[in-house]
């Protein structure tokens, strides 16, 4: 299994839908898991940490499922300003040094 | 809010030229981290940086790469000899613990 992996997509959806990107990892002694967005030729800006089960903010939700080393991003409500490319993004190396291990990022286009 | 900056914004350079690229980590931040992104390709870690010192480095920081923090707000990456592969972005990123990671708006390496 690779370090993160996530479908690469596009997922095109209509404004207002609902959409859910997956993610896998194979570090199952992760502890912390994140979401990143990066819009194109920007940097990755922070979305969303997980640390338990599940995070939530506003139309954002994040599920974290440790037995199948599994991460999803769930966007209700779509909107023109979600297009982006997502990122899952996972600790990586020896201890506690900060290294991320970035996945290739999935793809988002919301069409009006 | 306070945010990472990065200069140059974009540095053409020729083969075997050194190049610095520069950093202003977030204040408060004690953790620094240089990442690249190759043009279509995924984000990939190249070093982390505490208390004056490195960390933890990738297989890509070589013994062309090194970092340095010559004073108390800048956080600096050097290329010593640069090869036609270094072209890519570079994002500069930082936090208060081995977590949550802001992004700088990246330089843009072309070597030619």
């Amino acid at each position: 299994r690779k370090e993160v992996e996530q479908d690469p997509g596009p997922f095109n959806v209509p404004e207002g839908a609902t959409v859910a990107f997956n993610c896998t990892y194979s570090n199952s002694a992760s502890q912390s898991f994140f979401w990143y967005r990066q819009d194109c030729r920007k940097e990755p800006k922070l979305l969303m940490s997980v640390y338990s089960s599940g995070n939530e903010d506003g139309r954002f939700t994040a599920q974290l499922n440790r037995a199948s080393q599994y991460i999803s991003l769930l966007i209700r409500d779509s909107k023109l300003s979600d297009s982006a490319t997502y990122l899952c993004v996972v600790p990586g190396g020896s201890g506690n040094t900060g290294k991320l291990i970035f996945g290739q990022g999935t793809t988002l286009q919301v069409k009006p | 809010e306070p945010e990472v900056t990065q200069t140059p914004s974009h540095q053409v350079t020729q083969m075997g030229q050194e190049v610095i690229l520069r950093c202003v980590p977030i204040s408060n931040h004690l953790y620094f981290y240089w990442y690249r992104q190759i043009l279509g390709q995924k984000v990939e870690f190249l070093v982390s940086f505490y208390n004056n010192e490195i960390s933890e480095k990738s297989e890509i920081f070589d013994d062309q790469f090194s970092v340095e923090r010559p004073d108390g707000s800048n956080f600096t990456l050097k290329i010593r000899s640069t090869k036609l592969e270094d072209s890519a972005m570079y994002f500069c990123a930082s936090s208060k613990i081995p977590d949550e990671q802001y992004f700088g708006p990246g330089t843009r390496l072309t070597v030619t």
